[in-house]
């Protein structure tokens, strides 16, 4: 069974420009989340969603970044414009149904904003 | 208060040694207790999850939780290079609820 596909693997961009990561969840997971994690941090959540709708997006910096799945299977997080503290990995994770306990999670984004 | 609290280590220990990884969380509402490992430049994995109180165990692995205390723990026997990752701790108050993860805790254990 394949995993969580993301891509690029590395960004570097400078601050005030836009960048954009994309997501292919496991075959049949309907639930999509993207976390940040910042160095020496745990993963914090910043959107969920279920199928194509969002179930929760209260801790997105919604001024900044956005995130879109259509079609309920891939998914794109976009950050516009970026500001140095966004520097951090980018993970994408699935599940099935609505399981929050039992998540897999994609190898990441690596983002570095100077 | 922080939801989850998690030493961030870093632990090193010898190879064989028994090694004992812990949280504590604030919300007595949380049921379902999980540790995934990370290992270095990849996403975390999920290691075992537990559902309230009680211990779990699987091969090297066992998980304890102590609700009455808000504490858990996930103790490695007979530590393996390979268990060299940084181990978070995750807790949710139901099975659809929203993952608080620790800060995690990077294990090196040496040859």
């Amino acid at each position: 069974e394949a995993g969580v596909a993301q891509s690029p693997r590395y960004k570097i961009i400078e601050k005030r420009q836009s960048v954009a990561f994309w997501c292919n969840p496991i075959s049949g997971h309907a639930t999509l989340y993207w976390y940040q994690q910042i160095l020496g941090q745990g993963p914090k959540l910043l959107i969920q969603f279920q199928n194509n709708g969002v179930v929760d997006d209260s801790q997105l910096p919604k001024d900044r970044f956005s995130a879109e799945r259509l079609k309920g299977v891939d998914s794109t997080l976009k950050i516009q414009p970026a500001k140095l503290e966004d520097s951090a990995v980018y993970l994408c994770a699935s599940s099935l149904l609505r399981l929050t306990y039992e998540q897999y999670f994609g190898p990441g984004t690596r983002l570095t904003v100077t | 208060q922080k939801e989850v609290e998690q030493d961030p280590g870093p632990l090193s220990v010898p190879e064989g040694a028994i090694v004992s990884l812990n949280c504590t969380y604030s919300n007595s509402a949380f049921q379902y207790f999980m540790w995934y490992r990370q290992y270095s430049r990849k996403g975390p994995e999920l290691l075992m999850y537990t559902y309230s109180s009680g211990n779990k165990e699987d091969g090297r692995f066992t998980a304890q939780v102590d609700k009455s205390s808000k504490y858990i723990s996930l103790f490695i026997r007979d530590s393996q290079p390979s268990d060299s990752a940084t181990y978070l701790c995750a807790i949710t108050q139901g099975g659809s609820e929203k993952l608080v993860f620790g800060k995690g805790t990077k294990l090196t254990v040496n040859p």
